[in-house]
């Protein structure tokens, strides 16, 4: 079975701070890893994957995800908050050609 | 030129109604989902078709029944509805076999009273 835990339900960063929203699995195998964040009303948008290579990925709006595989982690992350950021962000998993599992999202809010 | 697309956005009705949620996407994804967002934000898939087979059916009422005349569309009818059953359906599609992402619609709210 293949589970994804956000341990946050709500992370609150200051405009031009560093953000972390963090994302630890647990599955079998090499895993798919996801970022989808939904602003209020709008469905789930794509923001970045990682399948193989380097550790760091990079994605839509500045973010971008660090993959470590000792800490079976794939947290989020971007240098400079933006209130425009502020929205639920949900991390995701997959192994091969397995179904797409969910984490309980986060809501970050980004304070002027 | 919409990639997933759903309809109705909005869905107002009575409990004990029957009611159909449409999804289409343009994107030639052989896969196709439907998934349940409940007021806590939490996001549970709920079936999948691949090539307008049902590969994937979570516990789900019988109540809900999807149906894929073609592998660009997968809709969503519900009998009986009740309170609980109040959420936001998420339309998405994928290709199978590839690492890539699912792509979402825009969602319907179910509001049933």
């Amino acid at each position: 079975a293949q589970s994804v835990a956000q341990p946050e339900d709500q992370v609150n960063v200051a405009e031009g701070n560093p953000l972390t929203v963090k994302c630890t699995y647990s599955v079998s195998g090499n895993p798919y890893l996801f970022w989808y964040v939904q602003y209020p009303n709008r469905g789930l948008q794509f923001l970045l994957k990682y399948i193989t290579g380097d550790n760091l990925v990079k994605g839509s709006y500045g973010f971008e995800a660090e993959f470590n595989k000792s800490q079976t982690s794939f947290h989020l992350k971007k240098p400079s908050a933006l209130v425009s950021d502020s929205a639920l962000y949900f991390c995701a998993v997959r192994r091969g050609y397995q179904k797409v599992t969910f984490g309980t999202g986060t809501k970050l809010q980004v304070i002027p | 030129d919409t990639a997933v697309s759903q309809t109705p956005k909005y869905l107002v009705t009575q409990m004990g109604n029957d009611k159909s949620i449409k999804c289409e996407q343009n994107l030639g994804h052989d896969t196709m989902y439907w998934y349940k967002q409940d007021s806590k934000k939490f996001l549970k898939i709920m079936f999948s078709y691949n090539n307008k087979e049902l590969i994937i059916n979570e516990t789900v009422p019988n109540r809900f029944s999807p149906k894929s005349p073609d592998k660009a569309h997968l809709n969503l009818h519900i009998n009986s509805l009740e309170l609980g059953d109040s959420a936001v359906y998420f339309c998405a599609s994928s290709q199978e076999g590839t690492s890539g992402s699912i792509d979402f619609g825009p969602g319907t709210r179910l509001t049933v009273t």
